[in-house]
């Protein structure tokens, strides 16, 4: 079956601006999750969302804010970018919510540069 | 709020040496979570630890939780060339939150 797929997978953003990235589970996958990327922080829990519910949430300001629709699809949107915020963008998917035991997938990401 | 720690940052190993990462947690955990990912690509989900003192093994690897279930390893016998990449904990903090560590980058010379 097709795996996590995120769009899009590159981008490139003015300072200020807004983005919306999309990740579709793995069918029949309740659960997604957001993590950021970057060489100085490393991978860091943004959100996840389990049957349109937002569970948990990461240690991120308000303008990274996400949704998850009745289909499992979620996007993920970022306001008023900063520099900062260039990084690689992860979706991952799983059967149950985080910490069931279940295998997490994750995409091949989004990459932002902001610029 | 919620630290999770990684050593080494990086460890060069001849293949066929041994390797170990180990993973401290500042809260307790309930449970922890250990992920792969090769240069230039995703993370990929390796296995989840739940018990207090639960040890997993997947052929070469072997992963541990202690007591307190604070602490983490994940050890790798005999590496080979395909062991090659970074590999990070995750710890989970009863629904609260979810902390990466920084990650350990394994090099593996032929």
């Amino acid at each position: 079956k097709a795996g996590v797929t995120q769009t899009p997978r590159y981008l490139i953003k003015t300072r200020g601006q807004q983005v919306t990235l999309s990740c579709s589970p793995i069918s029949g996958h309740r659960s997604v999750s957001w993590y950021q990327q970057t060489p100085g922080q490393g991978l860091q829990f943004l959100f996840e969302y389990f049957s349109e519910t937002q569970r948990n949430k990461g240690n991120f300001p308000g303008r990274f804010s996400g949704r998850q629709f009745s289909n499992s699809r979620s996007e993920m949107n970022v306001s008023t970018l900063e520099l900062g915020d260039s990084a690689l963008y992860l979706c991952a998917s799983s059967s149950s919510w985080l910490g069931s035991g279940n295998t997490i997938y994750f995409g091949e990401g989004s990459w932002l540069t902001v610029v | 709020g919620q630290q999770v720690m990684q050593i080494p940052q990086y460890q060069h190993v001849q293949e066929g040496e041994d390797f170990t990462t180990y993973c401290n947690s500042s809260t307790t955990l309930s449970n922890i979570q250990w992920y792969k990912q090769r240069p230039g690509g995703h993370p990929v989900f390796l296995i989840q630890l739940v018990k207090s003192g639960e040890v997993k093994k997947q052929k070469r690897l072997t992963f541990q939780f202690g007591e307190a279930k604070k602490n983490s390893s994940l050890h790798i016998t005999a590496t080979q060339t395909t062991d090659v990449g970074t590999y990070f904990c995750a710890g989970d903090n009863y629904g609260q939150n979810f902390v990466f560590g920084p990650g350990t980058r394994l090099s593996v010379l032929p």
